[in-house]
């Protein structure tokens, strides 16, 4: 199993440009969900699925969409982006509900001129 | 609301010491509990979960952690650090929000192993 993956690995965007961080899993997990980190405050919920058609928000989705049309795979896109989306994006999932383990992507980090 | 405290911003040991690194939750009920690491560069990994049972939850690479419900805390231990355990180390919290169930992260803690 590759696990969870992302892509790209880095990415530089300019301001008002739009672009779509890939998620995907092997795993058959109904649960995944993205994340930022920034620095000194952990990691924070943008947005996330319990399955295939069905996404909700987190604690800051302003500016991203999600969609979830298979079960493996989760893009988070940026609309028109904007340097406070400069951050590390991770995605995560787990087999069940955030009681279970969440197995975490490598990360993208993105920074937004 | 619910919230996670990680006290300690970074903490440096030196080799072969103890640790304990601190977090405290703010949550009405029984909360499901987890501690992850982060290497350089790297995704989170699972260090260990309480979800109900023994206070004290074994994990893996040598750490453990105590549930203390009467201080909202979740403290991880490892009896003697080796340098490949710095990293960050982040306390987590499962908890029924208005929107569902969610897990929230601390902020945080940097661990320095010195030789």
């Amino acid at each position: 199993n590759a696990g969870v993956t992302q892509t790209p690995k880095f990415q530089v965007l300019k301001t008002g440009q739009s672009m779509t961080l890939q998620c995907a899993q092997d795993m058959n997990h109904e649960y995944m969900s993205w994340y930022r980190q920034d620095p000194g405050m952990g990691l924070r919920l943008i947005h996330y699925s319990v399955g295939a058609g069905i996404t909700d928000q987190g604690e800051v989705p302003n500016g991203y969409n999600v969609s979830r049309s298979t079960t493996e795979d989760f893009p988070l896109r940026l609309l028109s982006a904007a340097p406070s989306q400069t951050s590390v994006y991770f995605c995560a999932s787990s087999s069940r509900v955030h009681t279970d383990t969440q197995y975490f992507g490598p990360g993208t980090r993105l920074t937004v001129l | 609301a619910q919230s996670v405290t990680q006290p300690d911003i970074h903490i440096t040991v030196s080799e072969g010491a103890s640790l304990e690194l601190r977090c405290n939750y703010s949550y009405g009920a029984t909360p499901y509990l987890f501690w992850y690491v982060q290497s350089p560069g790297q995704g989170l990994q699972l260090l260990l979960k309480y979800f109900s049972g023994d206070t004290l939850v074994q994990g893996i690479k040598g750490f453990e952690a105590e549930f203390k419900r009467s201080q909202s805390s979740f403290n991880l231990r490892k009896p003697s650090v080796h340098w490949s355990d710095a990293a960050e180390y982040f306390c987590a919290v499962g908890a029924l929000d208005t929107g569902g169930f969610k897990t929230i992260f601390g902020a945080g803690t940097r661990l320095f192993v010195k030789a």
